[in-house]
């Protein structure tokens, strides 16, 4: 089964912190991918990234930046937090080169992230 | 530009009875894949189908089926005899041939169901 793991499943932080959520999957996948989910909103893409270093804008990048440094591993970081940052953050991952845009996602348990 | 409605927010049932959640979706691709993925009180988004655009075949898995219809636009979920722990969040998504390399992968805002003993 795949699996992909979350660093926290409850995070409070306080405004202006420097944040970091962590991602690992175990089924060497080459797309990895960070959401939020808001009530009414739906699940919005921040960033996704389809290899080692790179990365690509979602939908709403601002005050987000991203890490992936190995395969397995995909941070997302918040460069000084915000209270309209408050939101359960969800990491995906899935299989495929090229067409990605074919491939199922596999989550992770999602991180609550507070910021007072 | 792509979009995926599900226009039932909330749908409460009984156990034991069927339920359809409806999923309608717009795009200009002729080439997309559909998901529908179930999100339980624990929170983690479980993978339920994917289904292509040129696989109109409709799907059955256990008590669960998918009717898909491009002339409608249309990727309906049914539960047969529901039960209580089918109460979940259910969520479709379309994802499209992206315009540069990249994912172009739209959920909808979900739709939660509740399955009443």
């Amino acid at each position: 089964d795949v699996k992909v793991t979350q660093s926290s499943r409850y995070l409070v932080k306080r405004t202006g912190e420097k944040v970091f959520l962590e991602c690992v999957q175990d089924m060497d996948h080459e797309n990895m991918f960070w959401y939020r989910q808001d009530p009414g909103l739906g699940l919005r893409l921040i960033y996704f990234s389809y290899d080692v270093k790179m990365k690509e804008k979602g939908d709403i990048p601002e005050g987000y930046s991203v890490s992936r440094e190995k395969k397995e591993r995909f941070s997302l970081i918040l460069e000084s937090a915000s209270t309209n940052q408050t939101s359960m953050y969800l990491c995906a991952s899935s299989s495929g080169t090229g067409i990605v845009y074919s491939y199922e996602q596999y989550f992770g348990p999602g991180t609550r992230l507070t910021v007072t | 530009a792509q979009k995926v409605t599900q226009a039932q927010t909330e749908i409460s049932v009984v156990e034991k009875e069927d339920v359809t959640l409806d999923c309608v979706y717009e795009t200009r691709d002729t080439t997309y894949y559909l998901f529908w993925y179930k999100q339980p009180p624990s929170g983690e988004l479980v993978f339920l189908i994917r289904r292509n655009s040129f696989d109109e075949q409709n799907e059955i898995s256990g008590r669960y089926s998918w009717n898909f219809q491009k002339s409608t636009s249309s990727f309906n979920f049914t539960i047969t005899a529901s039960q209580v722990v089918d109460s979940a969040v259910y969520f479709c998504a379309l994802s499209e041939a992206p315009t540069s390399y990249g994912q172009n992968f739209v959920f909808g805002p979900g739709t939660r169901l509740s399955v009443l003993p």
